[in-house]
C-alpha cells in the first residue's frame, strides 16, 4: 500500500465548475505539500501546510491530521488550471523531504 | 532570476552508453534532490545531497550516479548499469529546513533505445 493516496486519479470537469482532489497519508507527517505539474512537466508548488486551511486565489487547501486526510479544492475552474496535481508529506523525522502520490490528472473543459 | 535549470529537455541515448543530466541552481540552495518519474507513479528519490561533497542514496539509486562538488550543480548520471532508463528524470532543491517547499526544474525526458 502506498504511503500517499490520491483520488480520483483522473477528473475532467467543465468550466467554472467546483473540483476537489482528495489526498490520504498513513505516516505521521510534519507537512503536505499540493504541487501542479504541467504538461511541459515542470513542477511548481502551490501550498505547504501543517493544518487548518490555507488559501491562494482560487485555490484551497486543507488538512485533517486526526484523520490523515486532505483536500485541493479549486473554484470556478478554468481550462488553464488543466494539470497534474501531486500531493506530497513530509514524513516526521525524515530528511528525504517528500514522499510523493501518484498525481491526479484534471482537464478542465470550455 | 532565480531558478533551477535542467538541461537538456529531451535526451536519446542507445543501449549500454552512460549519460550525464545536468541541474544547475543560482537560490543559493544547500539540498538537492534527483527524482525518476514513471507514468502512474509517483515521484521516486534517486540521489539527494545535503550540502557540498556530500550525498545519499535515495529509494533506487542502483544504476544512477552523482556528484556535488559545487553548491549550485548537481549532475546525474545514469550508466549502462540502469535497467530501465528510459524516465523522466526531475531535480529539486530547497534551503536546509526539511520543511521548506521544493523548488523543481522542468525535467529532462531520457529516452534509451
Amino acid at each position: 500500500k502506498n504511503e500517499v493516496e490520491q483520488s480520483p486519479q483522473n477528473l475532467t470537469a467543465q468550466e467554472g465548475e467546483f473540483i476537489t482532489i482528495n489526498c490520504s497519508y498513513s505516516v505521521g507527517i510534519s507537512a503536505l505539500h499540493w504541487l501542479q505539474q504541467h504538461p511541459g512537466g515542470g513542477i511548481v508548488s502551490l501550498f505547504m501546510l501543517s493544518s487548518g486551511k490555507k488559501k491562494h486565489g482560487r485555490l484551497i487547501a486543507t488538512i485533517n491530521i486526526q484523520e490523515k486526510h486532505s483536500s485541493l479544492h479549486i473554484t470556478a475552474s478554468h481550462p488553464r488550471d488543466s494539470a497534474v496535481y501531486i500531493c506530497a508529506v513530509s514524513p516526521r523525522g525524515s530528511a528525504r523531504q517528500l514522499t510523493f502520490g501518484s498525481g491526479t490528472q484534471l482537464t478542465v473543459l470550455p | 532570476d532565480g531558478g533551477i535549470t535542467q538541461s537538456p529537455k529531451y535526451l536519446f541515448r542507445k543501449e549500454g552508453q552512460n549519460v550525464t543530466l545536468s541541474c544547475e541552481q543560482n537560490l543559493n540552495h544547500d539540498a538537492m534532490y534527483w527524482y525518476r518519474q514513471d507514468p502512474g507513479q509517483g515521484l521516486r528519490l534517486i540521489y539527494y545531497s545535503q550540502i557540498v561533497n556530500d550525498f545519499q542514496k535515495g529509494d533506487i539509486a542502483e544504476g544512477y550516479s552523482v556528484s556535488r562538488e559545487k553548491k549550485e550543480s548537481f549532475p546525474l548520471t545514469v550508466t549502462s548499469a540502469q535497467k530501465n532508463p528510459t524516465a523522466f528524470y526531475l531535480c529539486a532543491s530547497r534551503i536546509s529546513d526539511v520543511n521548506s517547499p521544493l523548488h523543481f526544474g522542468n525535467g529532462t525526458r531520457l529516452t534509451v533505445t
